[in-house]
């Protein structure tokens, strides 16, 4: 069974930093690309990050571009998304996806498998 | 960017009937790279549908996807108690991917 554990989450002060992790199991994550998305409290989905399988080529939403990093440990079974320059603006559930498609380009082309329970981040002052 | 709109906003519904929502994107989304989530309250979304009409693991014949373009429908057939939730569409067909508003089931 796919199950992706995110945690990181917290409460963090506009322009500081946070670091997200989601551990994966049941798959072989090394063959798979994998997505962060994310959702504030009551509105809708937006995806945010794609880090490929192969060569680890990222993408960014331009919402996040230059202050956040995606990046994976293959031997960990692990996803992370480092946030930085946080604004109240992130303030969302962080979810951690198995992605399935393709990517080509630096772009992934690909929609969400299984989703991890996600993690809340709240910028506040 | 390819903006999704779906509709209607929200949908009220006995169990056993029948549930027909619907995406529509600002340009022809390629090679009908559409998929459709259903999302509970407190839980993560769960992916229903993708290319459009190919329906995920586990997920009940009771749940269809059909269209292509700009059009693009999903239906729940005589639904459950456990299907009044929140239903998003997602296209991947090109970059950004993007989401739609969401459309909500609920109990007439």
């Amino acid at each position: 069974e796919v199950q992706l554990l995110e945690s990181g989450g917290a409460l963090v002060q506009p322009g500081g930093s946070l670091r997200l992790s989601c551990a994966a199991s049941g798959f072989t994550f090394s063959n798979y690309v994998m997505s962060w998305v994310r959702q504030v409290p009551g509105k809708g989905l937006e995806w945010v990050s794609d880090i490929s399988n192969s060569d680890g080529t990222t993408d960014y939403a331009d919402s996040v571009k230059g202050r956040f990093t995606i990046s994976r440990d293959n031997s960990k079974n692990t996803l992370y998304l480092q946030l930085s320059s946080l604004r109240a603006e992130d303030t969302a559930v962080y979810y951690c996806a198995r992605t399935l498609g393709y990517c080509s380009g630096g772009r992934c082309y690909a929609y969400f498998g299984s989703w991890g329970q996600g993690t809340l981040v709240t910028v506040s002052s | 960017e390819i903006v999704l709109t779906q509709s209607p906003g929200t949908l009220s519904l006995s169990p056993g009937e029948r549930a027909t929502l619907s995406c529509r994107a600002s340009q022809s989304v390629s090679s009908s790279s559409l998929a459709w989530y259903q999302q509970k309250p407190g839980q993560a979304p769960r992916l229903l549908i993708y290319g459009a009409s190919n329906t995920a693991t586990g997920i009940p014949d009771r749940f269809s996807g059909s269209g292509s373009g700009t059009d693009f429908i999903l239906i729940i057939n005589r639904l459950e108690p456990e299907d009044f939730a929140v239903y998003y569409c997602q296209q991947y067909g090109s970059s950004p991917r993007t989401f739609g508003q969401g459309t909500k089931v609920e109990i007439k």
